[in-house]
């Protein structure tokens, strides 16, 4: 069964140092996004991307995050200066199509700890 | 702005009885509703969805109600089995509510044997 995969599963990172988490979405799907949850809280939005380009980004998401498609397959985000506040699990995921009635495949998640 | 709402963060029940998980949304764009379980250090797998032209989505041991008028829905799990001890989230999109899925803040069900 296809399945998004992400790496590394854990980062550990010196405040102000840039981290790059990456992402391998189904193959065929087209709408790419990341999420990140803090640990004890929700599921947040960060950013969703299509046909190469930024289609909605979140509050959270501000210029030290960018997002990348490389080449075929991956599916890069990068955070360029880390915060303390930036430790949390970082999930891919990929849909087909739209949000709209189509359910999102999740990555086993990044865990970024910033020191 | 959390507009969607998951007000129990825990929920223990016995082996064999019925889980209920309720989610609360507040967009009436909202149209498309999904139910994730996630286990510790592994990303959420979906579980179940439901739209708005539907009130009641069955698929195996799960069961998704939805009212509209309520803007509720949840997720009942019978019988419960230990091995669906995990976090659920619910998630809802909308045409017109952007491209992301807005998630709840969880329930972590725990079933007792």
């Amino acid at each position: 069964e296809p399945e998004v995969t992400q790496t590394p599963s854990h980062q550990v990172t010196q405040m102000g140092q840039e981290v790059i988490l990456r992402c391998v979405p189904i193959s065929n799907h087209l709408y790419f996004y990341w999420y990140r949850q803090i640990l004890g809280q929700k599921v947040e939005f960060l950013v969703s991307f299509y046909n190469n380009e930024i289609s909605e980004k979140s509050e959270i998401f501000d210029d030290q995050f960018s997002v990348e498609r490389p080449d075929g397959s991956n599916f890069t985000l990068k955070i360029r200066s880390t915060k303390l506040e930036d430790s949390a699990m970082y999930f891919c995921a990929s849909t087909i199509g739209s949000v709209s009635y189509n359910e999102q495949f999740f990555g086993p998640g990044t865990r970024l700890t910033v020191l | 702005d959390q507009q969607v709402k998951q007000n129990s963060p825990s929920l223990s029940v016995q082996e064999g009885r019925i889980s209920i998980l309720n989610c609360d949304y507040t967009n009436s764009m909202f149209d498309y509703f999904l139910w994730y379980k996630k286990y510790p250090a592994e990303g959420p797998t979906f579980l179940i969805s439901i739209s708005s032209i539907k009130d009641k989505n069955e698929d195996g041991r799960f069961t998704v109600f939805l009212n509209k008028s309520a803007k509720h829905l949840s997720l009942h799990i019978v019988p419960s089995q230990p091995g669906d001890s995990a976090v659920y989230f619910c998630a809802a999109s909308g045409p017109l509510t952007g491209n992301q899925f807005y998630f709840g803040t969880g329930t972590s069900l725990t079933v007792i044997p």
